[in-house]
């Protein structure tokens, strides 16, 4: 099992629809979860980051983190096409020092 | 404020041949981290450096290194080429660790 699972999708909406993009992990050690946002021939950029369990909110986006069940998740509320991107969850926390990073989930938000 | 300055954008190499790619962090981060972007295998970590040490390593071969310099500018070099190294190489910055990690544009190197 790898630490850390994401649906790779693709994943395709109408534009105003709520979006739940979501990953899977195996080490509870972990205590640090981020999301990046990608678009295409770009580098990842930091969207999100939360530190143990609960939610976080920034504008359209919500961060969720249930570590009972090691499970993340992030939500968009009104999609907008500019949404369109690859969504990367990643993790960090215990002896592991460095992020590990889900495969992505590539988003794409119609007009 | 400048972001992570990563050169050059793309590369075309033989295999066999060595290749350095350099990586210049934001103004006042000390760590600088190093990632291989490919579609299979998504992004995997390669090393850390922070303040000219190394810190952490990833699960790659000896022919991948890097070092980083007195400025905090990384540059990571990878030897005998082979196909299979064709991909992104993603440089991340931050102030102390890998929380808050900032993201280059990446070099996408391919092997022929």
């Amino acid at each position: 099992q790898k630490e850390v699972e994401q649906d790779p999708g693709p994943l395709s909406v109408p534009e105003g629809a709520i979006v739940s993009l979501n990953c899977t992990y195996s080490n509870s050690a972990f205590q640090y979860f981020m999301w990046y946002r990608q678009y295409s021939r770009k580098g990842p950029e930091l969207l999100m980051y939360t530190y143990s369990s609960g939610n976080k909110e920034d504008g359209r986006f919500t961060a969720q983190v249930d570590k009972s069940s090691k499970y993340i998740s992030l939500f968009i509320r009104d999609s907008q096409p500019s949404d369109s991107a690859t969504y990367l969850c990643a993790m960090m926390g215990g002896s592991q020092g460095n992020l590990i990073f889900g495969k992505g989930t590539k988003l794409s938000v119609k007009p | 404020k400048a972001g992570v300055t990563q050169t050059p954008r793309y590369l075309i190499k033989t295999r066999g041949q060595q290749v350095t790619l350099s990586c210049s962090p934001i103004s006042g981060h000390r760590s600088v981290s190093w990632y291989q972007q490919t579609p299979g295998q998504g992004l995997q970590f390669l090393f850390e450096y922070f303040s000219e040490t190394q810190r952490n390593k990833g699960n790659f071969p000896g022919r991948f290194s890097g070092r980083q310099f007195s400025n905090s500018r990384s540059e990571m070099n990878v030897s005998t080429l082979e196909l299979g190294d064709s991909a992104l190489y993603l440089c991340a910055s931050s102030l102390v660790g890998f929380t808050e990690a900032f993201f280059g544009q990446g070099t996408r190197l391919t092997v022929v």
